[in-house]
C-alpha cells in the first residue's frame, strides 16, 4: 500500500523558513515524479512544485519561484520542500503526492497534508 | 501559463441525477488533463487522467471527455459519496495549474 507521510509544518513569522518533508513507503520511489500541491484556508487547490524521478529535474509554480526549493533523497524514500522567505499568503495545508510514473504528472496518491501557518 | 476555468462554481443534484462538470483550458492541453475529487478532511482522489481513463479502482459511473481545450466530467448517476469538490489538472506544459473546482451538493 502506497503511504505518504508529511511532517514540519507549524507557525513561523513572516521572512522565515520551514521545512516540509515527505516519507514514502509501498512502491519503489525513485521510480516516479513526485510533487507539492497547497489548500490555503477556503480555496482551492494548487500546484506549489515538482521534480523528476532522478531529482535532475524541478519545476515551481511562479508563486513561489525563488523562494521555495524541492528536493528529494532515494535513498531515504523523501521528498522535501525547503521554503524561504515565507509570506502568510503562503498559509495553507501542504500536501505531497506521487505521479502516475517517470513521466506522469496526475497525482494517483496523496499525503494527507501538514499545515503550515505564516503570522504576524 | 495556462489556466482552467471550470464551471458551474456549484452544481446542486439529487442522488441518482446525471452530474454534468466542464473545464475549459485557456490554450490547447491536448489530451494532457485530470479530473480529482476532494472532500473535507480528506486527501484529493484522482478519477481521471489523460481526460478519458479511469484511474485505478473508480467505478464506471464517473467518466471523461474532451481534447484541445475543453473537457467533461460526467457522473452517470450521483450516489451520495459523490457530493465533493471536483478539480481539473493540466500536465501540457510549466507551471502545471488546477482549475478552481466545482462543488457538487445535495439539492
Amino acid at each position: 500500500e502506497v503511504q505518504l507521510l508529511e511532517s514540519g509544518g507549524g507557525l513561523v513569522q513572516p521572512g522565515g523558513s520551514l521545512r516540509l518533508s515527505c516519507a514514502a513507503s509501498g512502491f519503489t520511489f525513485s521510480n516516479y515524479v513526485l510533487t507539492w500541491v497547497r489548500q490555503a484556508p477556503g480555496k482551492g487547490l494548487e500546484w506549489v512544485s515538482g521534480i523528476v524521478n532522478s531529482g535532475a529535474g524541478t519545476f515551481y509554480a511562479d508563486s513561489v519561484k525563488g523562494r521555495f526549493t524541492i528536493s528529494r533523497d532515494n535513498s531515504k524514500n523523501t521528498l522535501y520542500l525547503q521554503m524561504t522567505s515565507l509570506r502568510a499568503e503562503d498559509t495553507a495545508l501542504y500536501y505531497c503526492a506521487k505521479g502516475r510514473d517517470s513521466s506522469n504528472w496526475f497525482a494517483d496518491s496523496w499525503g494527507q497534508g501538514t499545515l503550515v501557518t505564516v503570522f504576524s | 501559463e495556462i489556466v482552467l476555468t471550470q464551471s458551474p462554481a456549484t452544481l446542486s443534484l439529487s442522488p441518482g441525477e446525471r452530474a454534468t462538470l466542464s473545464c475549459r483550458a485557456s490554450q490547447s492541453v491536448g489530451s494532457a488533463l485530470a479530473w480529482y475529487q476532494h472532500k473535507p478532511g480528506q486527501a484529493p482522489r484522482l478519477l481521471i487522467y489523460d481526460a478519458s481513463n479511469r484511474a485505478t479502482g473508480i467505478p464506471a459511473r464517473f467518466s471523461g471527455s474532451g481534447s484541445g481545450t475543453d473537457f467533461t466530467l460526467t457522473i452517470s448517476s450521483l450516489e451520495p459519496e459523490d457530493f465533493a469538490v471536483y478539480y481539473c489538472q493540466h500536465r501540457n506544459n510549466w507551471p502545471l495549474t488546477f482549475g478552481g473546482g466545482t462543488k457538487v451538493e445535495i439539492k
